[in-house]
Protein backbone atom coordinates (compact mmCIF):
# COMPACT_ATOMS: atom_id res chain seq x y z
CA UNK A 1 0.00 0.00 0.00
CA UNK A 2 1.50 3.60 -0.99
CA UNK A 3 -0.64 5.63 1.22
CA UNK A 4 -2.30 7.38 -1.88
CA UNK A 5 -5.84 6.60 -2.48
CA UNK A 6 -7.62 7.41 -5.68
CA UNK A 7 -11.27 6.55 -6.63
CA UNK A 8 -13.28 5.40 -8.23
CA UNK A 9 -10.99 2.23 -9.09
CA UNK A 10 -13.12 1.99 -12.56
CA UNK A 11 -15.81 4.32 -14.24
CA UNK A 12 -17.54 3.68 -17.00
CA UNK A 13 -19.17 6.36 -19.29
CA UNK A 14 -20.70 7.79 -22.45
CA UNK A 15 -18.65 10.13 -24.51
CA UNK A 16 -19.73 13.86 -24.17
CA UNK A 17 -19.86 13.20 -20.83
CA UNK A 18 -17.57 14.72 -17.62
CA UNK A 19 -16.17 12.98 -15.06
CA UNK A 20 -13.97 13.94 -11.78
CA UNK A 21 -11.13 11.70 -10.20
CA UNK A 22 -10.21 12.23 -6.95
CA UNK A 23 -6.81 11.78 -5.35
CA UNK A 24 -5.33 11.59 -1.83
CA UNK A 25 -1.90 11.98 -1.14
CA UNK A 26 0.49 10.21 1.30
CA UNK A 27 0.07 11.82 4.92
CA UNK A 28 2.52 14.51 4.60
CA UNK A 29 3.25 14.65 0.70
CA UNK A 30 2.53 18.16 -0.23
CA UNK A 31 3.13 17.39 -3.88
CA UNK A 32 0.41 15.33 -6.38
CA UNK A 33 0.76 14.56 -10.06
CA UNK A 34 -1.34 13.46 -12.48
CA UNK A 35 -0.36 10.71 -15.13
CA UNK A 36 -2.23 9.34 -18.05
CA UNK A 37 -1.53 5.63 -19.19
CA UNK A 38 -3.66 3.94 -22.47
CA UNK A 39 -3.64 0.54 -22.58
CA UNK A 40 0.20 -0.43 -23.46
CA UNK A 41 1.32 2.78 -23.37
CA UNK A 42 4.00 4.85 -21.39
CA UNK A 43 2.97 7.13 -18.39
CA UNK A 44 2.04 10.71 -19.64
CA UNK A 45 2.50 13.34 -17.60
CA UNK A 46 -0.55 15.94 -16.87
CA UNK A 47 -0.69 18.28 -14.66
CA UNK A 48 1.64 18.83 -10.76
CA UNK A 49 0.49 21.17 -7.94
CA UNK A 50 2.08 21.61 -4.94
CA UNK A 51 0.50 22.45 -1.46
CA UNK A 52 -2.36 23.96 -3.57
CA UNK A 53 -0.69 25.62 -6.21
CA UNK A 54 -0.51 24.48 -9.65
CA UNK A 55 3.45 23.76 -10.40
CA UNK A 56 4.08 22.05 -13.49
CA UNK A 57 2.06 20.99 -16.91
CA UNK A 58 2.16 18.08 -19.43
CA UNK A 59 0.25 16.87 -21.90
CA UNK A 60 -3.11 17.86 -20.81
CA UNK A 61 -5.78 18.77 -22.74
CA UNK A 62 -7.86 21.81 -22.17
CA UNK A 63 -10.90 19.78 -21.54
CA UNK A 64 -9.12 18.53 -18.61
CA UNK A 65 -8.31 20.48 -15.57
CA UNK A 66 -7.39 19.78 -12.33
CA UNK A 67 -6.80 21.29 -8.96
CA UNK A 68 -5.77 20.62 -5.55
CA UNK A 69 -7.46 21.49 -2.31
CA UNK A 70 -6.64 23.04 1.08
CA UNK A 71 -6.30 19.67 2.60
CA UNK A 72 -4.08 18.41 -0.32
CA UNK A 73 -6.39 16.11 -1.71
CA UNK A 74 -6.65 16.74 -5.74
CA UNK A 75 -9.07 15.95 -8.12
CA UNK A 76 -8.78 15.78 -12.26
CA UNK A 77 -11.98 17.05 -14.00
CA UNK A 78 -12.36 15.44 -17.38
CA UNK A 79 -15.17 16.93 -19.73
CA UNK A 80 -16.49 16.43 -23.18
CA UNK A 81 -15.06 12.79 -22.82
CA UNK A 82 -13.76 11.43 -26.18
CA UNK A 83 -13.41 7.28 -26.73
CA UNK A 84 -9.74 8.08 -26.98
CA UNK A 85 -9.83 9.83 -23.65
CA UNK A 86 -9.84 5.91 -22.02
CA UNK A 87 -7.33 4.97 -19.86
CA UNK A 88 -5.30 4.08 -16.72
CA UNK A 89 -5.39 7.73 -14.48
CA UNK A 90 -2.69 7.64 -11.85
CA UNK A 91 -2.26 10.35 -9.13
CA UNK A 92 1.52 9.89 -7.27
CA UNK A 93 2.76 12.19 -4.46
CA UNK A 94 5.74 13.71 -2.84
CA UNK A 95 6.84 14.91 -0.21
CA UNK A 96 8.73 17.61 -2.10
CA UNK A 97 8.41 20.55 -4.55
CA UNK A 98 10.21 19.12 -7.52
CA UNK A 99 10.30 15.85 -8.87
CA UNK A 100 13.88 15.32 -8.20
CA UNK A 101 13.40 15.59 -4.69
CA UNK A 102 12.88 11.85 -4.27
CA UNK A 103 10.23 8.92 -4.74
CA UNK A 104 7.48 9.12 -6.20
CA UNK A 105 4.23 7.35 -4.61
CA UNK A 106 1.73 6.16 -6.87
CA UNK A 107 -2.36 5.27 -6.43
CA UNK A 108 -3.84 1.99 -7.52
CA UNK A 109 -5.20 3.90 -10.66
CA UNK A 110 -9.19 4.99 -11.82
CA UNK A 111 -9.47 3.14 -15.12
CA UNK A 112 -11.93 5.01 -17.25
CA UNK A 113 -13.76 3.86 -20.24
CA UNK A 114 -15.29 5.50 -22.53
CA UNK A 115 -18.20 3.95 -24.82
CA UNK B 1 11.22 18.74 -27.46
CA UNK B 2 12.88 17.15 -24.25
CA UNK B 3 12.58 13.40 -24.63
CA UNK B 4 13.43 10.14 -23.20
CA UNK B 5 13.54 7.18 -25.44
CA UNK B 6 14.00 3.66 -23.82
CA UNK B 7 15.16 0.52 -25.48
CA UNK B 8 14.16 -1.88 -25.91
CA UNK B 9 10.38 -1.99 -25.96
CA UNK B 10 10.54 -5.50 -25.49
CA UNK B 11 12.91 -7.88 -23.68
CA UNK B 12 13.10 -11.74 -23.39
CA UNK B 13 15.33 -13.65 -21.30
CA UNK B 14 15.85 -16.84 -19.84
CA UNK B 15 15.67 -17.09 -15.96
CA UNK B 16 19.53 -16.53 -14.39
CA UNK B 17 20.34 -14.31 -17.64
CA UNK B 18 20.79 -11.10 -17.14
CA UNK B 19 18.48 -7.74 -18.20
CA UNK B 20 19.69 -4.47 -19.80
CA UNK B 21 17.77 -1.77 -20.44
CA UNK B 22 18.89 1.82 -21.77
CA UNK B 23 17.24 5.35 -21.78
CA UNK B 24 18.73 8.47 -23.15
CA UNK B 25 17.91 12.20 -22.66
CA UNK B 26 17.86 15.27 -24.18
CA UNK B 27 17.44 17.95 -21.27
CA UNK B 28 21.37 18.36 -19.58
CA UNK B 29 19.50 19.72 -16.74
CA UNK B 30 18.32 16.64 -15.55
CA UNK B 31 19.62 15.50 -12.16
CA UNK B 32 17.51 12.48 -11.21
CA UNK B 33 17.14 9.32 -12.68
CA UNK B 34 14.72 7.03 -11.31
CA UNK B 35 13.45 3.57 -12.32
CA UNK B 36 9.72 2.18 -11.44
CA UNK B 37 8.51 -1.49 -12.08
CA UNK B 38 4.75 -2.21 -13.00
CA UNK B 39 3.76 -5.18 -12.47
CA UNK B 40 0.52 -6.81 -14.77
CA UNK B 41 -2.20 -4.39 -13.40
CA UNK B 42 -0.46 -2.65 -10.67
CA UNK B 43 0.94 0.79 -9.75
CA UNK B 44 4.29 1.37 -10.83
CA UNK B 45 7.29 1.55 -8.10
CA UNK B 46 10.46 2.75 -7.65
CA UNK B 47 12.65 0.36 -7.12
CA UNK B 48 15.81 2.14 -7.65
CA UNK B 49 17.29 5.37 -8.46
CA UNK B 50 20.28 7.61 -9.06
CA UNK B 51 21.41 10.96 -8.83
CA UNK B 52 23.54 13.53 -11.28
CA UNK B 53 26.64 13.23 -8.91
CA UNK B 54 26.67 9.65 -8.65
CA UNK B 55 28.07 7.04 -11.69
CA UNK B 56 26.44 3.73 -10.53
CA UNK B 57 24.54 2.47 -7.75
CA UNK B 58 23.29 -1.06 -6.68
CA UNK B 59 20.90 -2.60 -4.79
CA UNK B 60 21.50 -6.81 -4.63
CA UNK B 61 20.25 -7.76 -8.27
CA UNK B 62 19.72 -4.65 -9.27
CA UNK B 63 22.10 -1.67 -10.97
CA UNK B 64 21.78 1.50 -12.69
CA UNK B 65 24.58 3.68 -14.24
CA UNK B 66 24.66 6.74 -15.30
CA UNK B 67 26.98 8.55 -18.28
CA UNK B 68 26.15 12.61 -18.18
CA UNK B 69 28.38 13.22 -20.50
CA UNK B 70 26.66 10.64 -23.10
CA UNK B 71 23.09 11.86 -21.28
CA UNK B 72 22.37 8.26 -21.07
CA UNK B 73 21.57 5.77 -17.85
CA UNK B 74 20.81 1.50 -17.91
CA UNK B 75 19.00 -0.32 -15.65
CA UNK B 76 20.70 -3.80 -15.06
CA UNK B 77 19.42 -6.75 -13.70
CA UNK B 78 21.19 -9.96 -13.01
CA UNK B 79 20.44 -13.46 -12.00
CA UNK B 80 17.01 -12.55 -13.41
CA UNK B 81 13.76 -14.39 -11.78
CA UNK B 82 10.19 -15.20 -13.70
CA UNK B 83 8.89 -12.52 -10.66
CA UNK B 84 11.25 -9.96 -12.31
CA UNK B 85 8.80 -9.95 -15.63
CA UNK B 86 7.25 -6.56 -15.59
CA UNK B 87 7.10 -2.98 -17.41
CA UNK B 88 9.95 -1.16 -16.14
CA UNK B 89 10.25 2.67 -17.02
CA UNK B 90 12.85 5.30 -16.94
CA UNK B 91 12.70 8.89 -16.01
CA UNK B 92 14.82 11.98 -16.58
CA UNK B 93 13.72 14.48 -13.88
CA UNK B 94 15.12 18.05 -13.26
CA UNK B 95 13.03 19.95 -10.95
CA UNK B 96 9.68 20.70 -12.40
CA UNK B 97 10.62 18.84 -15.98
CA UNK B 98 9.70 15.12 -15.38
CA UNK B 99 9.86 13.12 -18.63
CA UNK B 100 9.46 8.98 -18.64
CA UNK B 101 10.65 6.26 -20.96
CA UNK B 102 8.05 4.49 -22.56
CA UNK B 103 8.60 1.54 -20.86
CA UNK B 104 10.35 -1.96 -21.07
CA UNK B 105 8.58 -4.73 -21.25
CA UNK B 106 10.76 -7.79 -19.67
CA UNK B 107 9.47 -11.94 -19.84
CA UNK B 108 11.62 -13.40 -17.65
CA UNK B 109 11.23 -16.88 -18.87
CA UNK B 110 11.39 -20.33 -16.32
Amino acid sequence: DSGVTQTPKHLITATGQRVTLRCSPRSGDLSVYWYQQSLDQGLQFLIQYYNGEERAKGNILERFSAQQFPDLHSELNLSSLELGDSALYFCASSVGRGGNTGELFFGEGSRLTVL
Amino acid sequence: GENVEQHPSTLSVQEGDSAVIKCTYSDSASNYFPWYKQELGKRPQLIIDIRSNVGEKKDQRIAVTLNKTAKHFSLHITETQPEDSAVYFCAAIQLIRMRFGAGTRLTVKP
